[in-house]
Order: structure tokens, then C-alpha cells, then sequence
């Protein structure tokens, strides 16, 4: 499986922007690039994922870079529930549905 | 949307009884279940990956007779921790997948079992 890096942890104020990054230089042509949260003492939880355009839902937006060798997931207004552990994960469609997770980001969220 | 039930949440036992974690697709028929463990302070490590109707695949390590699988029925599969021991204590996690096996289809994940054995 392609490998994906993310920085161990990051902190951001209550109520603005959080972008965390991630990096995956191997990513072949037929891989999604997908994001889950996971919160303290829960399961993860599926949060956006894409393939070369960015993306955007309800729970935050997705920008790949042009060569798809990074990407950034977006928290347009952070609060306090959205301290997690974000994991970026690379899954391709070839109907291997398995995710492998990998150390993620763990987003302290600052009142 | 999709949910995944997980059960129990939390159970204790003594070393060398086995444990039942049961995993339940709620809303939708689940062919694919994906089986978790999760240690303090770690990420998720796949253990082991059922089919309905067959048998469960093991990653590479994981004892599969002692990490038992069922997957019996589209909505529901079984971890059992056989004879269990105080290093099996850990948070056990399922997610299934539904029967549309596209690269679109997020997988949804249960609220996790906190096995703890003393």
C-alpha cells in the first residue's frame, strides 16, 4: 500500500481554519485519497475523501495538489469537537476495500 | 446514514475465558467486515477481514485460532477472544462494507470493545 505522512500533532484556535496536511509522493493513478477522524474512546468516523479535484461536504473540504502527491483536509471553523485524531489513508478501486491507518494527526482544538 | 453496532462496549474478564465481540450493520446488509485492534496511544492495525458466508482472512501475525471470526449472516460478525490473556486487553473496532464495492463507498466503523483482561 502506498504510504501516506502527517505531522503527530497539531493545535488550533476555537473557531478558525485548520489545515492539516498530508503527504503521499507514492500514490499510483488509481488511488483515493480518503480522510477519517477518529474521536477519544470511538471508531473512526468517515469524514470526505477524492481523487484529483478537490472536494467539499458538510464536515469540511479536501484540496489535492495538482500532481496528487499531497493533499490538505480543511476545517473551515474549528470547535472544540472536532478534537481527533485525522488519519489520511490512500485506498484504491480495485475493490481492495481494506483501509490501513496510519499514525494520523492529533488536532488539539484550543478554547 | 450507515450504522454500525458494536457490542458490548466495554467488558472485563479473567485471564483464559473467551470473549464474544458482536458487530451489526443496522441499515444496510454488510458483505465485508474488517476487524480492528487498537492499543493506548497506537493506531488501528487490520486483524482480520470476513466475507459473509466464508471464511475470514487473517493479516499477517494474527492468530487465527484464537482471534475466532463468524460471519454468519449480511448483518452481523463475531470476534471471539479465546482463552484470553492480559496482552489481548485492547480496543477491538469492526467497520463493514456495504454491497456496492465502489471506490466511493466509505467504510462505516462500530463504537469499538474495551477488553480488558485481568
Amino acid at each position: 500500500d502506498a504510504k501516506t505522512t502527517q505531522p503527530n500533532s497539531m493545535e488550533s484556535n476555537e473557531e478558525e481554519p485548520v489545515h492539516l496536511p498530508c503527504n503521499h509522493s507514492t500514490i499510483s493513478g488509481t488511488d483515493y485519497i480518503h480522510w477519517y477522524r477518529q474521536l477519544p474512546s470511538q471508531g473512526p468516523e468517515y469524514v470526505i475523501h477524492g481523487l484529483t479535484s478537490n472536494v467539499n461536504n458538510r464536515m469540511a473540504s479536501l484540496a489535492i495538489a495538482e500532481d496528487r502527491k499531497s493533499s490538505t483536509l480543511i476545517l473551515h471553523r474549528a470547535t472544540l469537537r472536532d478534537a481527533a485524531v485525522y488519519y489520511c489513508i490512500l485506498r484504491d478501486d480495485f475493490g481492495n476495500e481494506k483501509l490501513t491507518f496510519g499514525t494520523g494527526t492529533r488536532l488539539t482544538i484550543i478554547p | 446514514g450507515a450504522v454500525v453496532s458494536q457490542h458490548p462496549s466495554w467488558v472485563i474478564c479473567k485471564s483464559g475465558t473467551s470473549v464474544k465481540i458482536e458487530c451489526r450493520s443496522l441499515d444496510f446488509q454488510a458483505t465485508t467486515m474488517f476487524w480492528y485492534r487498537q492499543f493506548p496511544k497506537q493506531s488501528l492495525m487490520l486483524m482480520a477481514t470476513s466475507n459473509e458466508g466464508s471464511k475470514a482472512t487473517y493479516e499477517q501475525g494474527v492468530e487465527k485460532d484464537k482471534f475466532l471470526i463468524n460471519h454468519a449472516s449480511l448483518t452481523l460478525s463475531t470476534l471471539t477472544v479465546t482463552s484470553a490473556h492480559p496482552e489481548d486487553s485492547s480496543f477491538y473496532i469492526c467497520s463493514a462494507s456495504g454491497r456496492s464495492k465502489s471506490y466511493n463507498s466509505p467504510l462505516h466503523f462500530g463504537n469499538g470493545t474495551r477488553l480488558t483482561v485481568t
